[in-house]
């Protein structure tokens, strides 16, 4: 099994609809992160988390929310779906330490038409 | 703010050969962390090898290995002996010191020709 988890792996979605997108690692990282894809423009932070008490927008969190539903879990809503949030979403997890690598999900991607 | 850019789109190699992927960042920071991150056509990023700023030596693993040159803020990859597994994409990050923030190159796609 992933370390990992994300789901929906793909999702095709109408503008204006309510989406939510999960998250789930099994690594007992304290530390957790939601990133966005885009072709040319490489991965960018939406959101992270430090604890389920601790959230932190990155930058580029206008239009997005989140929730550290427990230390394992990190969800991530577009509360109204518009085309130009289409793309690949990444969720990964890290532990506390400074060294720690970044463990990704498998991606979920999202098509809003 | 920090950037990284990696300048080649898209790089060929025939397999067994050796390619070199480019990336340079710019940053004001002295301690700060460098990656090399794959993309395989499953989606999933992997991490394929790390670099600490303050470490002079370069990082290897196995057939993956960095000139880091840290005056030049100059950060590539080579790959030896270039297996058909390797195709993918490859992107290069930057992460400072103590900021959770990690700020990624636009990536470049690696085709292996058999």
């Amino acid at each position: 099994d992933a370390d990992v988890t994300q789901t929906p792996r793909n999702r095709i979605t109408k503008t204006g609809k309510r989406i939510m997108l999960e998250c789930s690692q099994t690594k007992g990282h304290d530390r957790m992160y939601w990133y966005r894809q885009d072709p040319g423009l490489g991965l960018r932070l939406i959101y992270y988390s430090f604890d389920v008490k601790d959230i932190n927008k990155g930058e580029i969190s206008d239009g997005y929310s989140v929730s550290r539903q427990a230390q394992a879990k990190f969800s991530l809503s577009l509360e109204s779906a518009i085309p130009n949030q289409t793309a690949l979403y990444f969720c990964a997890s890290k532990s506390s330490a400074n060294t720690g690598e970044l463990f990704f999900g498998e991606g979920s991607r999202l098509t809003v038409l | 703010a920090q950037t990284v850019t990696q300048s080649q789109p898209e790089m060929s190699v025939q397999e067994a050969e050796t390619v070199t992927l480019s990336c340079t960042y710019d940053t004001s920071e002295s301690d700060y962390y460098l990656f090399w991150y794959k993309q395989p056509p499953s989606r999933q990023m992997i991490l394929v090898i790390r670099q600490e700023a303050y470490k002079q030596q370069n990082a290897t693993e196995n057939r993956f290995s960095v000139n880091f040159q840290k005056a030049a803020k100059s950060f590539s990859l080579k790959i030896s002996d270039s297996q058909l597994g390797d195709a993918a994409m490859y992107f290069c990050a930057y992460r400072h010191f103590g900021n959770e923030k990690l700020t990624f190159g636009t990536g470049t796609r690696l085709t292996i020709i058999p």
